[in-house]
């Protein structure tokens, strides 16, 4: 069954470098997204992506942040300069498209990002 | 703007007997409803999803959930549990159609016991 993947597992990075989490969606889906889980907190939504660009995005998505797609099959969010509040799981979903409330997203297994 | 309350952080219940995880829900337009599970070191699984077509929902695993308007409540629910179904389990909502940003619940801690 296709999946969605996502490395590495676990990325440990010092506060003020940038990190780029990669994600490979499920290979004829249309919608990307990132989530992002602080851990005991809930799963928030970042950004969506979509025909090569940004769809929506949430407040929590500012100028550190930035997603892209560059080959067909790869999709990957970048953070600028990483902050310690910045430590979360990162999930990847994507979708195919359908259209009447009839579109699921499939999650990855998520990148585990530690920022000392 | 959407929001989900799922009632209790953790749910222990014994093997064979139902399980019921609460999920209550805020929207001011007709709602999409989902249950994701997650298994530990794996990603989100989507286990059913309401949208519109019937308020009975059934999933995989053997699971089910309600959608209620006038309670605004989309509880999950099993008959009988399995020690394979301990797992953290999210709803979440979406509006207009599924790929739209889902606005999860903090999620629940599924125990089963021997």
């Amino acid at each position: 069954e296709p999946e969605v993947t996502q490395t590495p597992s676990h990325q440990v990075t010092q506060m003020g470098q940038e990190v780029i989490l990669r994600c490979v969606p499920i290979s004829n889906h249309l919608y990307f997204y990132w989530y992002r889980q602080i851990l005991g907190q809930k799963v928030e939504f970042l950004v969506s992506f979509y025909n090569n660009e940004i769809s929506e995005k949430s407040e929590i998505f500012d100028d550190q942040f930035s997603v892209e797609r560059p080959d067909g099959s790869n999709f990957t969010l970048k953070i600028r300069s990483t902050k310690l509040e910045d430590s979360a799981m990162y999930f990847c979903a994507s979708s195919a498209g359908l259209a009447g409330g009839l579109d699921t997203q499939y999650f990855g297994p998520g990148t585990r990002l530690t920022v000392l | 703007a959407q929001s989900v309350t799922q009632l209790g952080s953790h749910v222990s219940v014994s093997e064979g007997a139902l399980v019921l995880l609460r999920c209550n829900y805020s929207s001011s337009v007709p709602p999409y409803l989902f249950w994701y599970v997650q298994y530990p070191n794996q990603g989100l699984q989507l286990l059913l999803k309401y949208t519109s077509a019937a308020t009975l929902v059934k999933g995989i695993n053997g699971f089910e959930a309600e959608f209620k308007k006038s309670e605004t409540s989309f509880h999950l629910t099993k008959p009988s549990a399995h020690m394979r179904d301990a797992a953290e389990y999210f709803c979440a909502v979406t509006v207009n159609s599924g790929n739209t940003p889902l606005v999860f619940g903090k999620g629940t801690r599924l125990s089963v016991i021997a």
